[in-house]
This record gives structure tokens, sequence and C-alpha cells, in this order.
């Protein structure tokens, strides 16, 4: 199968700071790559739909100056958390969707999410 | 408005046991329903997906049933394994371009 993976795995950064997380897809081109937030014990929660080209679409209540997402290439999607505080630490995933939007071909691949902890 | 609801919230079962997870949805219009397979600290792993016409469809000791006319799905488990122990969660497709719809997970712990 498809696969995406995500860089780093995890990491540990002090409050003010800016973190940045890839997404790539590795055997496939993504139009479409999905950033997601969880918190333990919690579903995914969808933060933005990325474009490749284009610029992404933020949900409801997601700050899209706190969270910068390019996506630059078909390949490759990043997220950037910038001033990071303890809240924002949570487990963060990407996916990239290969084929058409929504129908039954169409797959959402997930990345294996960067753990981010904020002191 | 469109939502999934998975049962039981967790369950725990003896190695080579079965056991089935439940999925209700009330998305509106239907594309199609996914189960996936999320161990602790990992993205999740797509197990089944199956479109409105599908009524089951397996992937190895994994068996998902789909009724859309009731809108239910179930994921049943057969033979676990201690490596079944995960997260599942079900997670439907509305119309095109929508985002997925997502179940908050039933998480399954296989003791020896």
């Amino acid at each position: 199968g498809a696969v995406v993976s995500q860089h780093p795995s995890r990491v540990i950064c002090k409050s003010g700071t800016s973190v940045k997380i890839e997404c790539r897809s590795l055997d496939f081109q993504a139009t479409t790559m999905f950033w997601y937030r969880q918190f333990p014990k919690q579903s995914l929660m969808l933060m933005a739909t990325s474009n490749e080209g284009s610029k992404a679409t933020y949900e409801q209540g997601v700050e899209k100056d706190k969270f910068l997402i390019n996506h630059a290439s078909l390949t490759l999607s990043t997220l950037t958390v910038t001033s990071a505080h303890p809240e924002d630490s949570s487990f963060y995933i990407c996916s990239a969707r290969e084929g058409a939007s929504g129908g039954a071909g169409s797959t959402q691949y997930f990345g294996p999410g960067t753990r981010l902890l904020v002191l | 408005k469109n939502q999934v609801e998975q049962s039981p919230q967790s369950l725990i079962i003896l190695e080579g046991k079965n056991c089935t997870l439940q999925c209700n949805y009330t998305v509106s219009p239907f594309s199609n329903l996914r189960w996936y397979k999320q161990d602790t600290g990992r993205g999740p792993v797509s197990l089944t997906i199956m479109t409105f016409s599908e009524n089951t469809k397996s992937n190895g000791r994994y068996t998902a049933t789909l009724d859309a006319d009731t809108k239910q799905s179930s994921l049943h488990i057969t033979a676990s394994q201690l490596s079944d122990s995960a997260s599942y969660i079900c997670v439907v497709s509305g119309q095109a371009g929508t985002a997925l719809i997502f179940g908050k997970g039933t998480t399954l712990s296989v003791s020896s």
C-alpha cells in the first residue's frame, strides 16, 4: 500500500519556539494532504486541508497564523507550529489522498504521527 | 448533523477469542465507510473500505459488515492476538469533497 512518512516522529521544544513537521507521500502524488491533531484518548480532529500550490483551508477554530501549512509539491506538505505553547502539545498526524476526491477509489493514507511536547 | 458513533468505548478480551465492534453513523449522503486500526503512538492504518453496495469485506482475521439501510457497520475480529490491541476507528466519507467523519474509536485490549 501507499506510504506516508512524517518527520520528526517526536519533538520536544521550549515554549515560544517554532516547530516544523514534514509529511511526505513516498510512492504516490498527493494533490491533497490533511493535517490532524489528536489528544489522548480522543479521535482525530481535522485541522486543515492542504492542496498543492494553493492556500490551505483551515477548520473552524484553528489559527492559520499559528499553524502554517505549506504544500509546495505533490509529495510534501509541512506544518509549522509557530510560537508553540504547552497547550499545543499533541499528536499531529498527516494524511495524503490518492485518487479522486471522496469516491471509493480514493483512499487517505495516514502518516505515523509526530508527538510534540512543548515545555 | 453528520456523526459517527462507536461502541463499546473499550473492550478487554482474552487472546484467541472473537469480538465485534459496532459503528453507527448519520452521515448523509454516504460515500463509503472505512475501518482503521491505530496502534498507540502511531497513525491509523486502513483495514477495510466499503461502499454503499457492499455488505461485507474481509481482510485476514478482520471482517467488516455494512448495512446502509440502518446505517450500521461492524468489525469482527476472529481468533484475537495480542497484537490486535489497539484503537479501532470507524470513518465515514460523505459526498465528494467533504471531510471524513471520524468515530471516537474503540480501544481493544487483548490479554494472555
